[in-house]
């Protein structure tokens, strides 16, 4: 069953270091998603992206997130430099229509 | 504004059916949403439903809508301990593209 994958599992980073998580929707998907968990805080939307370009953002999606599909299957988070409130679980999720599939997350931990 | 809210705990015995309830606060949510979450891994749709249904069956999982109320359910019947994990609703308010704004989830634990 063709599932998202998500790359690394996880990732510690020191304060103010660039990060990238990357992500491989489901192939036949057109739609493509970020969102992050606190630990024991509710799963957040980040940005939306389709046909090339960001649908729809919210307001953590800051000047210090970017995303990307840079070659057609891999789809990036960036976050330029960390702060120590960026960590959390990060989650990519694909759709094609009503039904988004998750991967199963990036722990990003910044120190 | 949008707000989905759901009890934080529930214990059954299994064997038993599971209820979890869940509210929302906008009345133009199309899709409302079943994730669930297992220790350490990701979000797994368990099920969806179309806001102009009032119920939905799959299997052991039974979605029930009250539009009216904004309230949506999930019964899991004859839970086994596998069932245990933390259950997420969620609603997508415009279209299939849109945001999916999540409840705080509902951790279930089952009871021999």
């Amino acid at each position: 069953e063709p599932e998202v994958t998500q790359t690394p599992s996880h990732q510690v980073t020191q304060m103010g270091q660039e990060v990238i998580l990357r992500c491989v929707p489901i192939s036949n998907h057109l739609y493509f998603y970020w969102y992050r968990q606190i630990l024991g805080q509710k799963v957040e939307f980040l940005v939306s992206f389709y046909n090339n370009e960001i649908s729809e953002k919210s307001e953590i999606f800051d000047d210090q997130f970017s995303v990307e599909r840079p070659d057609g299957s891999n789809f990036t988070l960036k976050i330029r430099s960390t702060k120590l409130e960026d960590s959390a679980m990060y989650f990519c999720a694909s759709s094609k229509g009503a039904e988004a599939f998750f991967g199963q997350g990036t722990r990003l931990t910044v120190v | 504004g949008e707000d989905v809210e759901q009890s934080l705990f529930l214990s059954v015995r299994e064997g038993d059916s599971s209820v979890i309830n869940c509210t929302y606060t906008d009345s133009s949510s199309t899709y409302l949403y079943w994730y669930k979450q297992e220790p350490g891994a990701g979000l797994q749709l368990l099920t969806y439903i179309f806001s102009n249904m009032d119920m939905k069956q799959d299997q052991r999982l039974t979605v029930l809508l009250n539009k009216k109320d904004k309230h949506l359910s999930l019964r899991i019947a004859d839970t086994q301990t596998g069932d245990s994990a933390i259950y997420f609703c969620a609603e997508s308010l415009y279209s299939s593209a849109s945001k999916i704004i999540f409840g705080s989830g509902t951790r279930l634990s089952i009871r021999p």
